[in-house]
């Protein structure tokens, strides 16, 4: 079953509006998660690392404070895009790493954002 | 920089084989991981490759030459659920996944 999840699975809004997606750990205390976009035909882009207590380690280029990332707890971390343009439609991924020793990463199911 | 290049597209039929080559240029290397995405979908884990060779799994194989800087996917036996695209990604040496652009596989009856 699944291991990470988001909320939502897709949302459309207005230009100008923010947006919270929520990404869930269901199975194991994560203290850092990954925030991944991904543009039509585009490969993965990690956007920003999320730590849990502490403040996100964010990509070359990413606007920390447009795209807001909270770690509040081990189970929980939240993206939320502040004053959303149509450029800023996308599918956003979350992820962590499957143990604390292993590289892989589960992905959560995504959130497919389209700003009008 | 950096750089994972592998085909854009790649077609086959069903219950054919088909091989998926992935070239890289990293700064380090802890292992290269082959995701399996589905449109519209989030990717899904392959196979993980850290040390030379070929592990196989089920239809799937993936192999790995480090001197090469090389790696390929093998899929046998194709069926049309296979229809997807593969992602190469290799993690460098700061333990961050440096990901390649996929190659979308058709699959033709």
């Amino acid at each position: 079953g699944a291991v990470v999840s988001q909320h939502p699975s897709w949302v459309i809004c207005k230009s100008g509006t923010s947006v919270k997606i929520e990404c869930r750990s269901l199975d194991f205390q994560a203290t850092t998660m990954f925030w991944y976009r991904q543009f039509p035909k585009q490969s993965l882009m990690l956007m920003a690392t999320s730590n849990e207590g502490s403040k996100a380690t964010y990509e070359q280029g990413v606007e920390k404070d447009k795209f807001l990332i909270n770690h509040a707890s081990l189970t929980l971390s939240t993206l939320t895009v502040t004053s959303a343009h149509p450029e800023d439609s996308s599918f956003y991924i979350c992820a962590r790493d499957v143990t604390s020793e292993s590289n892989e990463q589960f992905f959560g199911p995504g959130t497919r954002l389209t700003v009008l | 920089g950096q750089n994972i290049d592998q085909p854009t597209e790649m077609t086959a039929t069903e219950g054919a084989i088909v091989q998926i080559n992935c070239t890289y240029q990293t700064s380090g290397f802890n292992g290269l991981f082959w995701y399996q995405q589905h449109a519209g979908e989030a990717p899904t884990f392959l196979s993980y490759n850290v040390l030379d060779g070929l592990e196989e799994k089920g239809r799937f194989s993936s192999f790995l030459s480090r001197s090469k800087g090389y790696s390929y996917l093998l899929l046998k036996e194709l069926q049309m659920k296979d229809s997807a695209s593969y992602l190469c990604a290799v993690m460098d040496s700061n333990y961050q996944l440096i990901w390649g652009a996929g190659t979308k596989l058709i699959i033709k009856p």
